[in-house]
């Protein structure tokens, strides 16, 4: 079954704004990650937060976690149109230690 | 240098054909693994094999066999083709299991027609 699910499903927005995604989980995990996927393309390592960690910043990314509401957002800030891309959580529950899980993704448009 | 390849790119098959993927990773990682994308952009582990071995093996149809002739080496073979089997197969590797950052291959897109 899906862990992580995104929200919101698309989201579009100007170039310079800043963009949040946020994701939701149902188990305890041991950490969860942000990957990027462009159109046609495979999936892009973001960003890794783990379970004991509640803000992590990576250039114009700005993830944060929080474990008691089982969410995590990622802010991608002064956005530009090669942001556009799907954008993806997956989660590594715990304890069972089996393997990640992602959701659907957001859609993210950045328009010019 | 790719990190992680997979070929064929693109496979338009008809139904009832036997078909294989192939995915190879240069980065010298312990763990591998196949994901299915579908039309809903779900992703949803297959498999995972760790040095050669079959870790993690979903609900997933007999007529998927991967195999793992080495470590840098996880493909993935098909039988008796379905409409359902259509979707896109990502490979990913990782250092080692339970992995955390893994890498993707660029995808394989399966057309059954």
């Amino acid at each position: 079954s899906q862990q992580g699910e995104e929200d919101p499903q698309a989201l579009s927005i100007q170039e310079g704004e800043n963009a949040t995604m946020n994701c939701s989980y149902k188990t305890s995990i041991n950490n969860l990650q942000w990957y990027r996927q462009n159109s046609g393309r495979g999936l892009v390592h973001l960003i890794l937060i783990r379970s004991n960690e509640r803000e992590k910043h990576s250039g114009r990314l700005r993830v944060t976690l929080d474990t008691s509401k089982k969410s995590s957002s990622l802010l991608i800030t002064a956005s530009r149109a090669a942001d556009t891309a799907s954008y993806f959580c997956a989660t590594d529950p715990n304890p069972n230690n089996n393997d990640m899980r992602f959701g659907a993704g957001t859609r993210l448009t950045v328009k010019p | 240098d790719t990190a992680v390849s997979q070929t064929p790119k693109y496979l338009v098959t008809q139904m009832g054909n036997d078909k294989s993927i192939k995915c190879e990773q240069n980065l010298g990682h312990d763990t591998m693994y196949w994901y299915k994308q579908d039309s809903k952009k779900f992703l949803k582990i297959m498999f995972s094999y760790n040095n050669k071995e079959l870790i993690i093996n979903e609900t997933v149809p007999n007529r998927f066999s991967p195999k793992s002739p080495d470590k840098a080496h996880l493909n993935l073979h098909i039988n008796s083709l379905e409409l359902g089997d259509s979707a896109v197969y990502f490979c990913a590797s990782s250092a080692r299991f339970p992995g955390e950052t893994q890498y993707f291959g660029p995808g394989t897109r399966l057309l059954v027609l």
